[in-house]
């Protein structure tokens, strides 16, 4: 069984267009994140949502928006897509446990690779 | 943010022990120190993590030092499947903080 899931694996779209990729976990975790991997391969973190409430939403566009519908589901929708959003972007979960104060593991899904043209 | 400094390559021959250091000079107390790695075309994958006290598991061992400004990734016995890179982070108690570095890329010989 797959923990975490993204669909599509592959995104190849134009200019100006608005996407949406899917990110669903069966971990029972009730933390959710999303990460962009650029050309570089630096790993950035975008956003985060706790129990379906946003936690972290770094620099990132308005164009991006990610959508929470229950805790297993953490989906991000891109609109007016740009040539700079191109890259390979990641969907992660963990469970946060308070107490835990930074021991938590994320699990990662395989990724999405988005081009944009 | 508390940042880490790894370097960016490193090589070992097959079912060699591999040191992979990193460097967290501004870590402060509550900080954990997290290891990821990330095999080629997939996304990352949890390796160990401590916070004051050497841990081992199943996949390696962290060695850190006494005051905390340094860690080290130990493979006991390095694979062709341990080529990857890996990801030295700190995570606080902010515990939305989590930043990957530029990692070091490990090559291994057979």
């Amino acid at each position: 069984d797959t923990a975490v899931s993204q669909t599509p694996k592959y995104l190849v779209t134009q200019m100006g267009n608005d996407k949406s990729i899917k990110c669903e976990q069966n971990l029972g975790h009730d933390t959710m994140y999303w990460y962009k991997q650029d050309s570089k391969k630096f790993l950035k973190i975008m956003f985060s949502y706790n129990n379906k409430e946003l936690i972290i939403n770094e620099t990132v566009p308005n164009r991006f928006s990610p959508k929470s519908p229950d805790k297993a589901h953490l989906n991000l929708h891109i609109n007016s897509l740009e040539l700079g959003d191109s890259a390979v972007y990641f969907c992660a979960s963990s469970q946060e446990i308070e107490a835990s104060g930074g021991a938590d593991e994320q699990f990662f899904g395989p990724g999405t690779r988005l081009t944009v043209l | 943010d508390a940042k880490t400094t790894q370097p960016n390559s490193m090589e070992s021959n097959e079912e060699e022990p591999v040191h992979l250091p990193c460097n967290h000079s501004t870590i402060s107390g509550t900080d954990y120190i997290h290891w990821y790695r990330q095999l080629p075309s997939q996304g990352p994958e949890y390796v160990i993590h401590g916070l004051t006290s050497n841990v081992n598991n199943r996949m390696a061992s962290l060695a850190i030092a006494e005051d905390r400004k340094s860690s080290t990734l130990i493979l006991h016995r390095a694979t062709l499947r341990d080529a990857a890179v890996y990801y030295c982070i700190l995570r606080g108690y902010n515990f939305n903080k989590f930043y990957f570095g530029s990692g070091t890329k490990l090559n291994v010989k057979p």
